[in-house]
């Protein structure tokens, strides 16, 4: 069976700061990856995905993800974190044979950006 | 462009009470999820459909739930009866295809409240 595990239910970092936010994934598939963002009161946005074009996908709002086989992870990078940033994020994983889109997500991490 | 539209947005209920929770898909998406957010579980995939037929409903909690799909752009999740524990934020979500490339798209949800 598939899944994710998103290592830290809270992240806090400084406006301005490296922002990562981990995702190990178990498939015995190739998988399909995503990162969805949710913010309050709201449902979960596409940020990015990873469906076996480039390793390294870039998303929205600055964000970009990395697929590393050998490693089974998927994690979440922004280079500077803004204000704005502050929500919840969700990893996602999808087995390529998988018919309409079924999607097992991750626990969530809560990201928090201190001015 | 019209989103995922769930209705209604907030129910509070007391125990035993019937709950029907409504979906309009956007138009030309094929493929229908239905997701439950607690803090306790995250999001659950309670059941999803495509092309109007339902795939998988192993997520569905107990035969409380039922959830139909009458046609290609409306959607029903019902709770009969209703418990407390059945308290959560309720999602629909759509997309688009036959191969998963994964973006689905959310609505805002139906926050339900049991007591």
């Amino acid at each position: 069976a598939q899944s994710v595990t998103q290592l830290g239910s809270h992240v806090s970092v400084s406006e301005g700061a490296l922002v990562l936010l981990r995702c190990n994934y178990s498939s015995s598939v190739p998988p399909y990856l995503f990162w969805y963002v949710q913010y309050p009161n709201q449902g979960l946005q596409l940020l990015l995905k990873y469906t076996s074009a480039a390793t390294l996908v870039k998303g929205i709002n600055g964000f970009e993800a990395e697929f590393k086989k050998s490693e089974t992870s998927f994690h979440l990078t922004k280079p500077s974190a803004h204000m704005s940033d502050a929500a919840e994020y969700f990893c996602a994983v999808s087995d390529r044979g998988n018919q309409g889109g079924k999607l097992i997500f991750g626990q969530g991490t809560e990201l928090s950006v201190k001015p | 462009d019209a989103g995922v539209i769930q209705s209604p947005r907030h129910e509070v209920t007391e125990m035993g009470q019937e709950v029907t929770l409504r979906c309009k898909p956007i138009s030309g998406h094929n493929s229908l999820f239905w997701y439950r957010q607690t803090m306790m579980r995250g999001l659950e995939l309670l059941i999803y459909f495509n092309n109007n037929v339902p795939i998988d409903d192993s997520g569905m909690p107990e035969d409380r739930f039922s959830a139909k799909m009458p046609n290609a752009s409306f959607s029903t999740l019902k709770i009969q009866p209703s418990e407390p524990r059945d308290s959560a934020v309720y999602f629909c979500a759509s997309s688009f295809g036959r191969t998963n490339t994964g973006e689905l798209f959310f609505g805002e949800g139906s926050r339900l409240t049991v007591l």
